[in-house]
């Protein structure tokens, strides 16, 4: 089964810009989307298809995908930023969405 | 305003069985695929179960299938996921998503409603 591996954190300082990767065999080549959890709350969608926003979500948040690695930055980052952060690509061999572990981001 | 609302979660025993259902509303239902995602306390996202606007195709995770039934009543706006010979590692906050694209990936989330599995 496809496997996706996000760093289990990142930190950050405010104002600063945040990268997160999502690794996976030629990741490339599938769309890329990415959820912000914050605790005790349901994720939202921030970015899709690689690299579109979503209504309401800031144009500091972007999307990029290539090779074996996708990454979602985060411009500016705010204090409100802090939260785990899931990407997540559709299998089309198995027909199963699958979800990297997370990754935490902190904003010191 | 899209909203997911979900119930039926509880604490069963171990080879138990139970129902959980989402209210769906603030949209046209039967334009979007549907799935159910779940959560243990603490740990990352996992992907359980997928249904196409229609229940014509379902799709379900390794460690669900054969023990999990996903459905939906378009007449009644709602999805549900049958949960049988439960496992203590089923234990999870459960969520109904709507699905972009056949399930291809999740635009709107609903806050979940918790299965405890324990003896």
């Amino acid at each position: 089964s496809y496997v996706l591996t996000q760093p289990p954190s990142v930190s950050v300082a405010p104002g600063q810009t945040a990268r997160i990767t999502c690794g996976g065999n030629n990741i490339g080549g599938k769309s890329v989307h990415w959820y912000q959890q914050k605790p005790g709350q349901a994720p939202v969608l921030v970015v899709y298809e690689d690299s579109d926003r979503p209504p309401g979500i800031p144009e500091r948040f972007s999307g990029s995908n290539s090779g074996n690695t996708a990454t979602l930055t985060i411009r500016r980052v705010e204090a409100g930023d802090e939260a785990d952060y899931y990407c997540q690509v559709w299998d089309s061999s198995s027909d199963h969405v699958v979800f990297g572990g997370g990754t935490k981001l902190t904003v010191l | 305003e899209v909203q997911l609302v979900e119930s039926g979660g509880g604490v069963v025993r171990p080879g138990g069985s139970l129902r959980l259902s989402c209210a769906a509303s603030g949209f046209t239902y039967d334009d979007y695929g549907m799935s159910w995602v779940r959560q243990v306390p603490g740990k990352g996202l996992e992907w359980v179960s997928g249904v196409n606007w229609n229940g014509g195709k379902t799709v379900y995770a390794d460690s669900v299938k054969g023990r999990f039934t996903i459905s939906r009543d378009n007449a009644k706006s709602s999805l549900y996921l049958q949960m049988n010979s439960l496992r203590v590692e089923d234990t999870a906050l459960y969520y109904c998503s709507r699905a972009v694209g056949d399930g291809v990936y999740v635009d709107y989330w609903g806050q979940g409603t918790l299965v405890t599995v324990s003896s």
